[in-house]
């Protein structure tokens, strides 16, 4: 079974610009969550996506938007790029939004800001 | 408000040594803990999950332990090997919540020197 793919792996933009990440899912996980992994700070969520449903939010800017299709894959969108926005973002997928259910997660894609 | 936090930062030990990481955490109501390992520059990979009635689990040379009752997880490595360099997260998860409702600690940093 094929894990959780993310492209690209690097992009690299300058400030003002957009960009846009995608997110596959593994096959049958219909819950894909977003995360920034940065060095000072860790692992912070994003958002969390539920059968075309955003159904958790992290405390980010609404710079930081996403969307989930029919087929659970997902794209996230950072409008406006600030030097900070530079982080791994990662995506990881799972079976149902239980906590109990395990997530995996993508290679995660490198976002560097200039 | 809820809490990780893993010790040490960061650690080196020689090839074949066995160690020990520390995780403390404050997520109420409690779920399950988990053990990520994360390699440099992919994304986290799951090494054990334990629920409130789990004291010890197992993954190779990768034994978790879960005191409950002082809400304090650690993860021993046997043998250490120099694939086992890479960062180790603790993630908590709280009763009822998705994404949302995990708690990521900012993760151990572990060099295996030959």
């Amino acid at each position: 079974k094929a894990g959780v793919t993310q492209t690209p792996r690097y992009l690299i933009k300058t400030r003002g610009q957009q960009v846009t990440l995608s997110c596959s899912p593994i096959s049958g996980h219909r819950s894909v969550s977003w995360y920034q992994q940065t060095p000072g700070q860790g692992l912070q969520f994003l958002f969390e996506y539920f059968s075309e449903t955003q159904r958790n939010k992290g405390n980010f800017p609404g710079r930081f938007s996403g969307r989930q299709f029919s087929n659970s894959r997902s794209e996230m969108n950072v409008s406006t790029l600030e030097l900070g926005d530079s982080a791994l973002y990662l995506c990881a997928s799972s079976l149902s939004q239980s906590s109990l259910n395990e997530q995996f997660f993508g290679p995660g894609t490198r976002l560097t800001v200039l | 408000k809820n809490q990780v936090e893993q010790s040490p930062q960061s650690l080196i030990i020689l090839e074949g040594k066995n160690c020990t990481l520390q995780c403390n955490y404050t997520v109420s109501p409690f779920s399950n803990l988990r053990w990520y390992k994360q390699d440099t520059g992919r994304g986290p990979v799951s090494l054990t999950i334990m629920t409130f009635s789990e004291n010890t689990k197992s993954n190779g040379r990768y034994t978790a332990t879960l005191d409950a009752d002082t809400k304090q997880s650690s993860l021993h490595i046997t043998a250490s090997q120099l694939s086992d360099s890479a960062s180790y997260i603790c993630v908590v998860s709280r009763t009822g919540g998705g994404a949302d409702g995990l708690t990521f600690g900012k993760g151990t940093h572990l060099i295996i020197q030959p």
